[in-house]
């Protein structure tokens, strides 16, 4: 195991529910990400949190709403999603804020399916 | 925009045979990294190359970065089955390297 956790596994909901993706880490790492990947296309990066501190937000639209109220843990709250936002949702931690110049490990990821 | 693109997108060997996959770029980089993930599951970080690094090894993997040619291979010797999985390359999204930008990935089957 990588050292972060992502709960639940897996998820169905419907588009007028609201649920929320948990991740944890327990490797130290100051920095928190969360990924989307989608079938036939790269990895998205979403967010990016800095000591709790969001520095990175990729024009996600607002049905989307991370929140980190620690270093370790690092939730991102859904409502009201859209069939096209059914993918996996990966979680990543880093000891630094530079992803690209260092290792980031992730969790195993959330499969979300939005009916 | 897309930054690493790998080619091929899918690849089936036989165990035991060598397995290239490869990555271009468009604009230019200071770090290159090489992920796996296994089926449904998370990534798991392989290699990191620096711009000035042409050749990096970690046990059976073997990666190169040719900046002028804005390309990186990764070869996987002696392939086994459980090497089985999608592979792939991620660059700086930035000059700050606040980010990474993946490619699509090469799917990589090993039959025994």
């Amino acid at each position: 195991e990588t050292g972060v956790t992502q709960t639940p596994r897996h998820l169905v909901m419907g588009m007028t529910n609201k649920k929320s993706l948990k991740c944890e880490q327990h490797l130290g790492h100051n920095a928190m990400y969360w990924y989307k990947q989608s079938a036939k296309k790269p990895l998205e990066l979403m967010f990016v949190y800095s000591l709790e501190e969001r520095v990175e937000n990729n024009s996600v639209p607002s049905r989307f709403s991370p929140e980190c109220p620690n270093s370790s843990h690092l939730f991102l709250h859904l409502h009201t999603l859209q069939p096209e936002d059914s993918a996996l949702y990966l979680c990543a931690s880093s000891q630094g804020v530079r992803p690209a110049q260092e290792t980031q490990y992730f969790g195993p990821g959330t499969r979300l399916l939005v009916l | 925009s897309q930054q690493g693109e790998e080619d091929p997108q899918a690849l089936s060997i036989q165990e035991g045979e060598n397995a290239t996959m490869n990555c271009s770029y468009k604009t230019s980089i200071n770090n290159l990294q090489w992920y796996r993930q296994n089926s449904g599951r998370g990534l798991v970080h392989l290699i990191l190359i620096r711009s000035n690094e042409r050749e990096k090894h970690s046990g059976r993997l073997r990666v190169t970065l040719d900046t002028s040619k804005k390309s990186s291979s990764l070869l996987i010797t002696a392939s086994r089955a459980a090497d089985t999985a999608s592979y792939f390359c991620a660059t700086d999204a930035n000059q700050a390297g606040t980010a990474l930008i993946f490619g699509k990935g090469t799917t990589l089957s090993v039959s025994s």
